[in-house]
């Protein structure tokens, strides 16, 4: 069965940036979404089809996939963005999610 | 603004079963597939099942399959799941979700956006 898989953790400084990958096989020829989920909080689509942002969501969050890997990027990095984040792709009969990151700001 | 509800959820005993239920509103219902997503208790995110706009085309987790139907009613807005044979790792905050992308004849190659808060089924003896 398809996997992807995120690192555990990332840990960033306010103002820096942030990358989180997602790795999957040939992950590059299907299209990546990203979700970030706070404590006690639903998801909230940060990324879809790869790098489009949907309304609401700043600037500093960004996407990007090619090959295995699709990354989520945060720049300028505040402490709002701490969360837990999650990929999700689709291979060819089911929907799969990244093993998710933490991402920390410290 | 997109309004997704849940229901249904609760405590039953392994091998029972429990009926979910989501009300939507704000959108126009049958122009979108929906899905349901699980997260167990301190876990990450599996998707459970998805149902095109049309009900014409579902697809399930194979975790899930043969256990549990998706379901929905268009003109009652309304996504169901229906769990049978409920067993102790099913246990997990169920959400429903609707697909991103317009379309109503497959459920596949979206993203879900927005998400419920969910019900949360607890399976245990």
């Amino acid at each position: 069965s398809y996997e992807l898989t995120q690192p555990p953790s990332v840990s960033v400084s306010p103002g820096q940036t942030a990358s989180i990958n997602c790795s999957g096989e040939k992950l590059g020829d299907k299209f990546a979404c990203w979700y970030q989920q706070k404590p006690g909080q639903s998801p909230v689509l940060v990324i879809y089809q790869d790098t489009k942002r949907p309304s609401g969501i700043p600037e500093r969050f960004s996407g990007s996939n090619s090959g295995n890997t699709a990354t989520l990027t945060i720049s300028a990095t505040q402490s709002m963005d701490e969360a837990d984040y999650y990929c999700l792709a689709w291979d060819s009969t089911t929907y799969v999610f990244g093993t998710g990151t933490k991402v920390t700001v410290l | 603004e997109v309004q997704l509800v849940e229901s249904g959820g609760g405590l039953v005993q392994p091998g029972r079963s429990l009926r979910l239920s989501c009300a939507a509103s704000g959108f126009t219902f049958d122009d979108y597939g929906m899905h349901w997503v699980r997260q167990g208790p301190g876990k990450g995110l599996e998707w459970v099942s998805g149902i095109s706009g049309n009900s014409g085309t579902i697809g399930y987790a194979d975790s899930v399959k043969g256990r549990f139907t998706i379901s929905r009613d268009n003109a009652k807005n309304s996504l169901y799941l229906q769990m049978n044979s409920l067993r102790p790792e099913d246990t997990a905050l169920y959400y429903c979700a609707k697909a991103g992308k317009k379309f109503s004849g497959n459920y596949y190659r979206t993203w879900f956006d927005p998400w419920g808060q969910g019900t949360l089924v607890t399976v245990s003896s």
